[in-house]
């Protein structure tokens, strides 16, 4: 079963509101969870990694101000797009790491179903 | 900067025809490289890690670290088989993708 959640599945929204999707790891504890982002027949680009208890981390060109990321809980990550356009309609992923012992290697990543947003 | 290229944006085989996926990485550091396959209307999948160094559905990947290279092959494709391949490299979690590789395999 799954074991990275997301919510919503696809949301519609109108230009200038903000919408929040939420990641959730199932089972296990996440220190780190990470958010990607995935237009139509293109690739996932990350995004940010969202650091339980501080602040998230962006990748060049990720404005942190428009996406806005709390996590405040080992098991609950949010992404918040903030105003709203309608070129911010996109899927967005977020994934998990399960830490299985002390070795790096050993980081099983799982990724949520994804969130459709839509901007009208 | 970390990039993974996936050169092929689509990759079109007859079933039973072999497959390869191609797939080269600059890093720096140790690489942990992935292969993830996405099919339509579904969440990406872990398909190979290269240290796992398994054979998923017939597929497996050897990690070259002189050409810099983690293509993905399968001696007799399936009609199953049609997706979304990514190769991706990741650190502590994260993961930098390639822009991916559709693969069709027609009857």
């Amino acid at each position: 079963g799954a074991v990275v959640s997301q919510h919503p599945s696809w949301v519609i929204c109108k230009s200038g509101t903000s919408v929040k999707i939420e990641c959730r790891s199932l089972d296990f504890q996440a220190t780190t969870m990470f958010w990607y982002r995935q237009f139509p027949k293109q690739s996932l680009m990350l995004m940010a990694t969202s650091n339980e208890g501080s602040k998230a981390t962006y990748e060049q060109g990720v404005e942190k101000d428009k996406f806005l990321i709390n996590h405040a809980s080992l098991t609950l990550s949010t992404l918040t797009v903030t105003s709203a356009h309608p070129e911010d309609s996109s899927f967005y992923i977020c994934s998990a790491s399960r830490v299985r012992g002390r070795l790096h290697s050993g980081n099983t990543i799982y990724f949520g179903e994804g969130s459709w947003l839509t901007v009208v | 900067a970390q990039r993974v290229t996936q050169p092929e944006k689509l990759l079109s085989v007859f079933k039973g025809a072999p497959v390869e996926l191609k797939c080269n990485y600059s890093y720096s550091g140790s690489p942990e490289l992935f292969w993830y396959v996405q099919y339509s209307r579904q969440r990406l999948q872990l398909l190979l890690r290269h240290i796992s160094r398994e054979s998923i559905k017939g597929f497996t990947a050897d990690l070259n670290k002189g050409e810099t290279s983690f293509h993905l092959k399968k001696p007799f494709a399936q009609e199953e088989d049609s997706a979304m391949y990514y190769c991706a490299w990741g650190q502590g979690g994260k993961l930098i993708f390639g822009q991916g590789t559709e693969l069709s395999v027609k009857p």
